[in-house]
């Protein structure tokens, strides 16, 4: 079956780095999308990886090894407005996306 | 670029109406979108998947009868939730897939961008 895990919640401190992981079993592969979401809000796209490798975009991380079904998000310099839950998807063979639960992050002070 | 939008944001409506949402991709042509309904703390739960000019794909558990998805173009699509209960009290977030976005050196992302959502309560 298709499956996306990721940890429920986790949380760190401001200023700080965190890395959110995520293992995925699809049916064939087309890519690996994160996704935040604020509460209350819909999610908005953060990253999208479908070669092996870290795709750097700001203060965020997107990494990715196909070979171990595996993706992080890698948050730095965290600020109390990254607290959201951030949503892992793999897309399969016919690019449907299989959602994971989401992990809500919580930044402290 | 990307842009979608939903509308209304907020609806309340009493027990037995009908309630349309409407999304629109405004920046970009989308020839397939998606339908979400998501309860508080819990995941994206998706609805439907509506392809312009056929017939929408609904997932599971879904009844197609109550959920009413029109495509008509390829900025617009609809849900009609059809007699509403208070059951159906949830957030609905429609997305759309811009399958002419390219990135360098990875080919089509078929990147799904939201829309921001209606919360629907009914009384």
């Amino acid at each position: 079956g298709q499956n996306i895990d990721q940890p429920t919640e986790m949380t760190a401190t401001e200023g700080a780095i965190v890395q959110i992981n995520c293992t995925y079993q699809t049916s064939g592969f087309n890519g690996l999308f994160w996704y935040q979401q604020h509460a209350g809000e819909a999610p908005t796209f953060l990253s999208y990886n479908v070669l092996d490798g870290l795709e750097e975009k700001g203060r965020f991380s997107s990494f990715l090894s196909r070979s171990k079904g595996y993706s992080y998000l890698l948050l730095k310099e965290l600020q109390m407005k990254d607290s959201a839950s951030y949503l892992c998807a793999g897309a399969d063979s016919n690019y449907q996306l299989i959602w994971g639960a989401g992990t809500k992050l919580i930044i402290k002070p | 670029g990307a842009v979608v939008s939903q509308h209304p944001s907020r609806v309340i409506c009493k027990s037995g109406t009908s309630v349309k949402i409407e999304c629109r991709s405004l920046d970009f042509q989308a020839t397939t979108m998606f339908w979400y309904r998501q309860f508080p703390k819990k995941s994206l739960m998706l609805m439907a998947t509506s392809n312009e000019g056929s017939k929408a794909t609904y997932e599971q558990g879904v009844e197609k009868d109550k959920f009413l998805i029109n495509h008509a173009s390829l900025t617009l699509s609809t849900l009609t939730v059809t007699s509403a209960h208070p059951e159906d009290s949830s957030f609905y977030i429609c997305s759309a897939k811009d399958g002419s976005r390219v990135v360098s050196g990875k080919g089509p992302t078929d990147t799904q961008y939201f829309g921001p959502g209606t919360r629907l309560t009914v009384l």
